[in-house]
């Protein structure tokens, strides 16, 4: 896996609006996607790891879908809020042994 | 709180010193990563160890070591350090390889001056 796309790069949205982003991959060798939260002055936090085709998760109102065959993955926010705020942050691998392939993130801000 | 300290949180030093930052990974957590965030940059991947042997190694410099310990925490060393090399240091744990989520530290604070 050598190329990894976040788009779109920032989102500005009102409370309550519900938005997804997508996370984009080289479908070959593909092993595992994770997804994790990062807000700002703080650590990374990991939302979820995804490992099959087809595959969907749910934390709340996020949820993220996960396409391996064409190699993408989206996120979901439901209702955004302030607290949403965050960057997004998809990372594949291509093996148990292998690093994780960072993306740089799509930065969300939520308006009150 | 993930569970995963580093110390120390702020490193104030001068080009050409030497530092060491340490890792405590989560109870249980087998595998340390580490990673680099620069001004303005994403994360950077530097080193993977998972049970004291290194696993994976990203784009780590030369003048950068790392080791994991028996007692599994981890330590990175940084030499000849460059004004460049100013960043926040982040180590992260998970129990294994690369199916589970990562717990990441609070970060060191590296400036050099």
């Amino acid at each position: 896996i050598l190329n990894v796309e976040q788009s779109p790069q920032s989102l500005h949205v009102q409370e309550g609006d519900s938005t997804n982003f997508t996370c984009s991959f080289p479908s070959s060798n593909f092993y595992a996607l994770h997804w994790y939260r990062w807000e700002t002055a703080k650590s990374p936090e990991a939302l979820f790891v995804m490992t099959l085709n087809g595959d969907e998760k749910k934390k709340g109102r996020i949820s993220a879908t996960l396409n391996t065959k064409e190699g993408y993955s989206y996120l979901y926010i439901k209702g955004s809020q302030p607290e949403d705020s965050a960057t997004y942050l998809c990372a594949p691998n291509a093996g148990n042994n292998r690093k994780l392939i960072w993306g740089l993130g799509t930065s969300l801000a939520v308006n009150p | 709180d993930s569970g995963v300290t580093q110390t120390p949180k702020h490193l104030i030093t001068a080009t050409g010193q030497r530092v060491t930052l340490r890792c405590s990974p989560r109870s249980g957590d087998l595998s340390v990563y580490w990673y680099q965030q620069s001004l303005d940059q994403g994360l950077q991947f530097l080193i993977q160890y998972y049970n004291g042997e290194e696993r994976a190694k990203g784009n780590i410099l030369e003048r950068f070591s790392a080791q994991q310990f028996p007692d599994l925490h981890s330590e990175l060393n940084l030499s000849s350090l460059e004004l460049g090399d100013s960043a926040l240091y982040f180590c992260a744990s998970s129990v294994g390889g690369g199916a589970y989520e990562q717990f990441f530290g609070p970060g060191t604070r590296l400036t050099v001056l």
